[in-house]
């Protein structure tokens, strides 16, 4: 069975500051897609970044970015020049090939930032 | 963008009572949708998958008939809480998959606050 462990219940960081997020995941698969989303306040569930397991370049947008070590099952997520906007709840979430394609969701990091 | 719209986004129902969920492609035809269920300050729980024009495929622990999914249409997924008693209060949100590939995008609805009184 997969599963999917965010080991930091709750994070803190000052805006316009950096911030690292953690996940571990654990499969047999060897062909797998992982992502992080982020659920601010308002419960929307919002892609932020996604990683095809088979890719080693680490996936980055903008101000987002992934640490993704494939033999350690790690896939941290790092926030540059974090904002106010960047409050909420942040799910790891890890999918494979198959005939579901289902998307597993970590248990989750609330990140605040501060002013 | 495509949009999924779920309806009612929020609902109190009497125990007892039978709840529908209805979740809809906006712009999109979704062959497989997802259903979630969320506690409080928790994660999503996946509990089923809805294929149109197949049965659901639920996850284990999720019972077929207190949840029953309805996939009738490319664009329209419903979850029918039946008999629904104070434990099942709880968000529930949905999630379509627009394409076929464990890569298409996943687009989720704002979710439904169900409270069981």
């Amino acid at each position: 069975a997969q599963t999917v462990t965010q080991s930091q219940p709750e994070m803190s960081v000052q805006e316009a500051e950096t911030v690292t997020l953690s996940c571990t995941y654990d499969t047999s698969e060897s062909n797998y897609y992982l992502f992080w989303y982020k659920q601010p306040p308002s419960r929307q569930m919002i892609l932020v970044i996604r990683q095809e397991a088979y890719k080693q370049q680490n996936a980055t947008e903008n101000r987002f970015s992934v640490n993704f070590q494939k033999a350690a099952k790690s896939f941290s997520l790092k926030i540059s020049d974090s904002q106010l906007g960047d409050t909420a709840m942040y799910f790891c979430a890890f999918a494979y090939g198959g005939a579901t394609n289902k998307l597993i969701f970590g248990t989750g990091t609330l990140l605040a930032v501060q002013p | 963008g495509a949009v999924v719209s779920q309806h009612p986004s929020r609902v109190i129902c009497k125990s007892g009572t039978s709840v529908k969920i209805e979740c809809r492609s906006l712009d999109f035809q979704a062959t497989t949708m997802f259903w979630y269920r969320q506690f409080p300050k928790q994660s999503l729980m996946l509990m089923a998958t809805s294929n149109e024009g197949s049965k659901a495929t639920y996850e284990q622990g999720v019972e077929k008939d207190k949840f029953l999914i309805n996939h009738a249409s490319l664009t329209l997924s419903t979850l029918t809480v039946t008999s629904a008693h104070p434990e099942d209060s709880s968000f529930y949100i949905c999630s379509a998959r627009d394409g076929t590939g464990v890569y298409s995008p996943l687009h989720f609805g704002n979710g439904t606050r169900l409270t069981v009184t």
